[in-house]
């Protein structure tokens, strides 16, 4: 298996676009996260899945986030409007029931 | 809300000195587990502690998880500069659906040769 894949590595925006990220988890897991990273807030569980369902998305900063997985093979993150606060890491990791999460490598987002 | 506390945030040691970074969790944890993120990357996986008072080694790594299974502790013997990252541990909250995974703030390790 490949791992947990993000798209894009890296993403330029301008503040107000819209902006979504993707991820891929890992075959066979069950549940799938999605964390932000700054050097201020460390990183913040944004909301996480379990078969599918969203389970707790109490992280989502506000209504400009939204996430879905509409399968067990894929999930997006989307902002809109973005903000230069948005600025950050994004990762996602799956897991599968109480075991490791596995983190892709990361979106590095800049809102300008 | 739920809260898992690392300290400390930063530790700058000599090479051949020890480490020790300590996670506190707010609620009882289902099982701890740590992690490592080298500079530019992602976290990866170390080990995950279930047991109360449970202790595992990983050769110059040792973890330990508290009688109350609400703290946890990982100790480097003799750091080296391929221990230079900043460790996470991640609380699995007990009776949470679905093993929510709460991370803390994490410590990041600067060795110097």
């Amino acid at each position: 298996d490949a791992g947990v894949i993000q798209s894009p590595r890296h993403e330029v925006t301008e503040m107000g676009q819209e902006v979504t990220l993707r991820c891929k988890p890992i075959s066979g897991h069950n549940s799938l996260f999605w964390y932000r990273q700054t050097m201020m807030r460390g990183l913040e569980l944004l909301i996480y899945f379990n078969n599918n369902v969203p389970i707790d998305d109490s992280g989502m900063p506000e209504d400009r986030f939204s996430a879905k997985m509409p399968n067990a093979s894929f999930s997006t993150l989307k902002i809109q409007p973005s903000e230069p606060r948005d600025s950050a890491v994004y990762f996602c990791a799956s897991f599968w029931a109480n075991t490791e999460a596995f983190f892709g490598q990361g979106t590095r987002l800049t809102v300008v | 809300g739920q809260q898992v506390m690392q300290i400390p945030q930063y530790q700058h040691v000599q090479e051949g000195e020890d480490f020790t970074t300590y996670c506190n969790s707010s609620t009882t944890l289902s099982n701890i587990q740590w992690y490592k993120q080298r500079p530019g990357g992602h976290p990866v996986f170390l080990i995950q502690l279930v047991k109360s008072g449970e202790v595992k080694k990983q050769k110059r790594l040792t973890f330990q998880f508290g009688e109350a299974k609400k703290n946890s502790s990982l100790h480097i013997t003799a750091t080296q500069t391929t221990d230079v990252g900043t460790y996470f541990c991640a609380g699995r909250m007990i009776y949470n659906q679905g093993g929510k995974l709460i991370f803390g703030q994490g410590t990041e390790l600067s060795v110097k040769p």
